[in-house]
């Protein structure tokens, strides 16, 4: 059964500062990872989507890696904001075909905090 | 704006009530989802319609009714619900599975409480 995890579960960071949200998953049989954005009592963004035979994918101030062998993502946002507080989650999708491929399979989620 | 549009955005109703969310998209797009999320907690898929057919059903309780009458309307009916299922009700659609390499897309959720 596939697991996501990400560390820190919480990062709080001043304004203007480059950082980087953890993401990792244990069955490496992935179609894509996608990253999220969720605003406090709001529905999920998504910011970027990873195919499985991709490194990297970039938007803006965010720039997302996959290390498919390693079962790593990382999201790195520059020049962080006020604006970017919010809570990041990532899911992967799951090699199948057929409707066992539609169940992402998401990770708790990293509150981040930019401080004015 | 999202392209999701779910009504309503709060619902407050009784155990003995029967109410329903709604969920719209003008994407195009040939799956549609609820999920149900608690408090500090990741989205957990409920149900899954493809082509306007029920694909999966992750054994959610016969309290939850879900419906697609076209490829655009997701509808979530409920009844005699538990104080438990109270949380944010989260519609999704995408393309069909074999063109897994687009994203989900949600709406704003409904938020649910059940008194």
């Amino acid at each position: 059964k596939q697991e996501v995890t990400q560390i820190p579960a919480a990062l709080s960071v001043p304004e203007g500062e480059n950082l980087v949200l953890n993401c990792s998953f244990t069955d490496s049989a992935i179609y894509n990872l996608q990253w999220f954005r969720q605003d406090p009592g709001k529905g999920l963004t998504s910011l970027l989507l990873i195919q499985s035979s991709q490194r990297e994918q970039t938007s803006g101030r965010l720039n997302a890696s996959l290390d498919k062998s390693s079962g790593r993502s990382t999201l790195y946002i520059a020049a962080s904001q006020p604006g970017d507080s919010a809570t990041y989650l990532c899911a992967v999708r799951p090699h199948y075909s057929g409707a066992g491929s539609y169940q992402l399979t998401f990770g708790k989620g990293t509150k981040l905090s930019v401080i004015p | 704006d999202t392209e999701v549009t779910q009504t309503p955005k709060h619902l407050v109703m009784g155990m003995t009530n029967k109410k329903s969310l709604k969920c719209e998209q003008h994407m195009g797009h040939r799956a549609m989802y609820w999920y149900k999320q608690k408090a500090k907690k990741p989205p957990e898929l409920m149900f899954v319609y493809s082509y306007e057919k029920l694909s999966i059903n992750e054994s959610v309780p016969s309290r939850f009714s879900p419906e697609c009458p076209n490829s655009s309307l997701l509808n979530l009916h409920l009844h005699a619900l538990q104080p438990e299922d109270s949380a944010l009700y989260l519609c999704a659609s995408s393309q069909p599975w074999y063109d897994s390499n687009q994203p989900q897309h949600f709406g704003d959720g409904t938020r649910l409480s059940i008194l």
